[in-house]
C-alpha cells in the first residue's frame, strides 16, 4: 500500500554523470516536494510543484532540475552531480501547500564516486 | 523567510522517563507546527502536528504545547519506551496559498536506555 514510491532506492554515479531520481504517488496530491537530506540533518526543500506551478527554493544550485510530467510523477535530475551531492534524496506530497501533512517516499540514497 | 531552532541536539533518557524537545520559530505568520519521527534508515513520519489556534494537542503519550507569544512549541513524550528512540525533527509553516512551504529544525536523536 506504498503511497509515494522512489525509485531507485540506491544510485551509485560518477563524479559529473547525469542522474534522474523518480517519484511517484497515488494520493492524488497536489504537492510535490524534494527534499535533500544530508547525514545527521534536517531534511532542507530543494523545491516543489503546486499542480504544474514550479517553484524553486531561492539557494537551490541550479545543478538540480525537476520535471513533472503528470499529477503522478515527479523527477528530480541533478545534471553534474558534484561529490556535495551525495546525499538521500526525499520526495513528499501534500493534498495542497502550507498547513498540511507531508507524507514522505522512502527516499532515494545517492553516491557520487 | 522562517527559520527554525530545535533543541537539545542529543537527548538520552531511561525507559520510563519523559523527555521534551523544543523549538522556536521566527515567523510570526507561521501556524502550523507538525512533529515528524525518523528512524535509521527509514523516511520521517508525522507523529502530531498542532495549529496554532490551539495551545496543546495530546495523543497517547505525546503531546505538544504551542505559545505563539514565545513563539515556542514543544514534544513532550512521556513512559518513554526504547522503540521511541529516532531522530524528532519540528517544523513550522504558514497556512495557506502555493506557499508556506515546511521549514524543518535540526533534528534531536533521542535514546531510551532500557
Amino acid at each position: 500500500d506504498a503511497m509515494v514510491i522512489q525509485n531507485p532506492r540506491y544510485q551509485v554515479t560518477q563524479f559529473g554523470k547525469p542522474v534522474t531520481l523518480s517519484c511517484s504517488q497515488t494520493l492524488n496530491h497536489n504537492v510535490m516536494y524534494w527534499y535533500q537530506q544530508k547525514s545527521s540533518q534536517a531534511p532542507k526543500l530543494l523545491f516543489h510543484y503546486y499542480d504544474k506551478d514550479f517553484n524553486n527554493e531561492a539557494d537551490t544550485p541550479d545543478n538540480f532540475q525537476s520535471r513533472r510530467p503528470n499529477t503522478s510523477f515527479c523527477f528530480l535530475d541533478i545534471r553534474s552531480p558534484g561529490l556535495g551531492d551525495a546525499a538521500m534524496y526525499l520526495c513528499a506530497t501534500s493534498r495542497s501547500a502550507g498547513a498540511n501533512v507531508l507524507t514522505f517516499g522512502a527516499g532515494s540514497r545517492l553516491t557520487v564516486l | 523567510g522562517e527559520n527554525v531552532e530545535q533543541h537539545p541536539s542529543t537527548l538520552s533518557v531511561q525507559e520510563g522517563d519523559s523527555a521534551v524537545i523544543k523549538c522556536t520559530y521566527s515567523d510570526s505568520a507561521s501556524n502550523y507546527f507538525p512533529w515528524y519521527k525518523q528512524e535509521l534508515g527509514k523516511r520521517p513520519q508525522l507523529i502530531i502536528d498542532i495549529r496554532s489556534n490551539v495551545g496543546e494537542k495530546k495523543d497517547q503519550r505525546i503531546a505538544v504545547t504551542l505559545n505563539k507569544t514565545a513563539k515556542h512549541f514543544s514534544l513532550h513524550i512521556t513512559e518513554t519506551q526504547p522503540e521511541d528512540s529516532a531522530v524528532y525533527f519540528c517544523a513550522a509553516s504558514s497556512y495557506g496559498g502555493s506557499q508556506g512551504n515546511l521549514i524543518f529544525g535540526k533534528g534531536t536523536k533521542l535514546s531510551v536506555k532500557p
